[in-house]
């Protein structure tokens, strides 16, 4: 069964950072891109930011740039999400989520979705 | 970046009926388009891609259709588990990917 598994998520003060992981499994994660997508509490969703499959290539959202940055271990089937300069409106749950192909295929949609882990920031 | 737009935000439906969803895009997507469904307190759930095949396990009463700019999702005979938020996405211009605000089935 294809899994992932997020967690990291806390409270954190406004301008402090947070580092989330999202664990895989069940598939071969080093030939998969890997997303990250937000839901602000009743809100609907925001993409957050793609890793290519060997890690070389990432884009981000406008307004995540140059705060977060995307990382992968392949060796770990683990996925990163570092999270610097936070603000009030980065509070959400973020779920981590395949993309629906391996490596450059155009089958772009994100299937399956983790469970989410919740970040608040607040003082 | 492409906007999506999806209407009704609310629709109230009678289990057993037949539910309509709209999606529009403010620039053609092509086929590139995928609709989840989300359950409260649950991650999103892939329903169809490409606008009309599908996803694995996603009962026939479930269908997509449309491109271009203008989309639907179709839920042939409502079943008590079908009520929730549904999304549309396109992912045929990116970064970034988008989606639309969301549609709430609820029970009528």
């Amino acid at each position: 069964e294809v899994q992932l598994v997020e967690s990291g998520g806390g409270l954190v003060q406004p301008g402090g950072s947070l580092r989330l992981s999202c664990a895989a499994s069940g598939f071969t994660f080093r030939t998969y891109a890997i997303n990250w997508v937000r839901q602000a509490p009743g809100k609907g969703l925001e993409w957050v930011s793609i890793i290519s499959d060997s890690g070389s290539i990432t884009y981000y959202a406008d307004s995540v740039k140059g705060r977060f940055t995307v990382s992968r271990d392949n060796s770990k089937n683990t996925l990163y999400l570092q999270m610097n300069s936070l603000r009030a409106e980065d509070t959400a749950v973020y779920y981590c989520a395949k993309k629906g192909g391996e490596y450059s295929s155009s089958s772009r949609w994100f299937d399956p979705w983790g469970q989410g882990t919740l970040v608040t920031v607040s003082s | 970046e492409i906007v999506m737009t999806q209407s009704p935000a609310t629709l109230s439906v009678s289990p057993g009926e037949r539910a309509t969803l709209s999606c529009r895009a403010s620039q053609s997507v092509s086929s590139n388009l995928a609709w989840y469904q989300q359950k409260p307190g649950q991650a999103p759930r892939l329903l169809i891609y490409g606008a009309s095949t599908r996803a694995t396990g996603i009962p026939a009463r479930f269908s997509g259709s449309g491109s271009g700019t203008e989309f639907t999702l179709t839920i042939s005979s409502l079943q008590s588990e079908d009520f929730a938020v549904y999304f549309c996405q396109q992912y045929n211009n990116w970064p970034p990917y988008t989606f639309g605000q969301g549609t709430k089935l609820e029970i009528k």
